[in-house]
């Protein structure tokens, strides 16, 4: 069965520190994977998504991730954290069901930035 | 292109009545995915509609009921509301099926928030 872990349900950094937050995956398949954010009071917005393309996956805002195969991950990154970064972001694997596909969630990791 | 478009944006009701919100997909999108959203929490799957059947459930009760209409417009109803029903709820449309390039990536509404009273 696939399914998703996000790593840290809390991460806090310094404003222009570097953003890292964990998504580890299982799946018998090759995934498509997706990371989303979530602003206060707001819907869900796509952030990138890896759909068997280059593993190095460059999405808004400055953010990227890695689809690394070896380690099941696909880590969310940004070199330097803004205030307005400050969101839930949550990993999401794409599971094959029938005709369709549907999306299985992590937990979601809440990002703090500090002044 | 329109994106999702969800109404109404916020709502009270109190315990035990009914409630109806309403989705409109993204332009060239066949389905509808719901999903419940309590404060603090991730989204829990709802159900999703495709061509206007149900096509797959999460663990609510037959209370939460769903509409997929020709225009692949999307209602959620919700009956004998409960306290625990308060939550943010949100619509998701996709375009999916057989022959399509779906990859499963889901467009956002900005969400019906719900108070139950």
């Amino acid at each position: 069965a696939q399914s998703v872990t996000q790593l840290g349900s809390h991460v806090s950094v310094s404003e222009g520190a570097l953003v890292l937050l964990r998504c580890n995956y299982s799946s018998s398949v090759p995934p498509y994977l997706f990371w989303y954010v979530q602003y206060p009071n707001q819907g869900l917005q796509l952030l990138l998504k890896y759909t068997s393309a280059a593993t190095l996956v460059k999405g808004i805002n400055g953010f990227e991730a890695e689809f690394k195969k070896s380690e099941t991950s696909f880590h969310l990154t940004k070199p330097s954290a803004h205030m307005s970064d400050a969101a839930e972001y949550f990993c999401a694997v794409s599971l094959n069901a029938g005709n369709n596909r549907k999306l299985i969630w992590g937990l979601g990791t809440s990002l703090a930035v500090n002044p | 292109e329109t994106g999702v478009t969800q109404s109404p944006t916020h709502l009270i009701k109190t315990r035990g009545q009914q409630v109806t919100l309403r989705c409109s997909s993204q332009s060239g999108h066949n389905t509808v995915s719901w999903y419940q959203q309590a404060l603090g929490q991730g989204p829990q799957f709802i159900f999703q509609y495709y061509r206007e059947e149900e096509n797959g459930r999460g663990n609510f009760p037959p209370r939460f009921s769903g509409l997929q209409f020709p225009n692949y417009s999307s209602e959620l109803n919700v009956n004998a509301l409960e306290l625990d029903d308060s939550a943010l709820y949100l619509c998701a449309s996709s375009l999916e099926g057989l022959g399509s390039l779906g990859t499963g990536e889901l467009f956002f509404g900005e969400g019906s928030r719900l108070t139950v009273l």
